[in-house]
């Protein structure tokens, strides 16, 4: 089965902190996604990375970064947090050509 | 804006009840169809999905068929559990085979 693992489950931070949150999945999947979930809202990409070093902004990159430096991680990046990014933060993978993802258990973050 | 439009929730139904959850989408093609469900505090796991028109992804005792006319996949159960407790989001294939898009999710809930 595939797995993909999040770092924290629940993080709490201040406003202006630094934020990393990790993703690593153990399928060789080339392609990555970080979403964020809020009621009534559903998923929303911020962003995805179809291979080491590349990346593509999702529908809502703004004030987020993202680092892949291996295939198997995915790190999302809060330059400087702010309390509208409290939200649960999901990632994904996906194997090339295939259209199934799989998703991690989610980190929930709360920005004071 | 948002291509998936499911019926918002909750969903409140009483245990062996029998369950319609509406999704229509918007596309220019024929993408794949998904429902994805999220337990309480878990990320989102694949329930079933179709890639073609009239096929019908079933699992777990769910089913939706892929309705071209109507650009539908509505979820059915014909005996809901207590455990069946969860929200559930529709998706389809974005513009690439690996993107989904998805939409806002239906909770559902279901009484003893």
């Amino acid at each position: 089965d595939v797995k993909v693992t999040q770092s924290s489950r629940y993080l709490v931070k201040r406003t202006g902190e630094k934020v990393f949150l990790e993703c690593v999945q153990d399928m060789d999947h080339e392609n990555m996604f970080w979403y964020r979930q809020d009621p009534g809202l559903g998923l929303r990409l911020i962003y995805f990375s179809y291979d080491v070093k590349m990346k593509e902004k999702g529908d809502i990159p703004e004030g987020y970064s993202v680092s892949r430096e291996k295939k198997e991680r995915f790190s999302l990046i809060l330059e400087s947090a702010s309390t509208n990014q409290t939200s649960m933060y999901l990632c994904a993978s996906v194997a090339g050509g295939s259209d199934t993802q799989y998703f991690g258990p989610g980190t929930r973050l709360t920005v004071l | 804006g948002n291509s998936v439009t499911q019926m918002e929730g909750p969903v409140t139904l009483s245990e062996e009840a029998f369950l319609t959850i509406n999704c229509t989408y918007t596309a220019t093609g024929y993408p794949s169809l998904f429902w994805y469900v999220q337990y309480p505090g878990e990320g989102l796991q694949l329930l079933l999905k179709a890639t073609k028109a009239d096929d019908k992804g079933s699992n777990k005792g769910f089913e939706a068929t892929y309705r071209k006319e109507t650009t539908s996949f509505h979820l059915e159960k014909g005996s809901v559990q207590v455990s069946d407790s969860a929200v559930y989001f529709c998706a389809r294939g974005g513009d690439s085979s690996y993107k989904l898009i998805f939409g806002s999710g239906t909770r559902l809930l279901v009484r003893p």
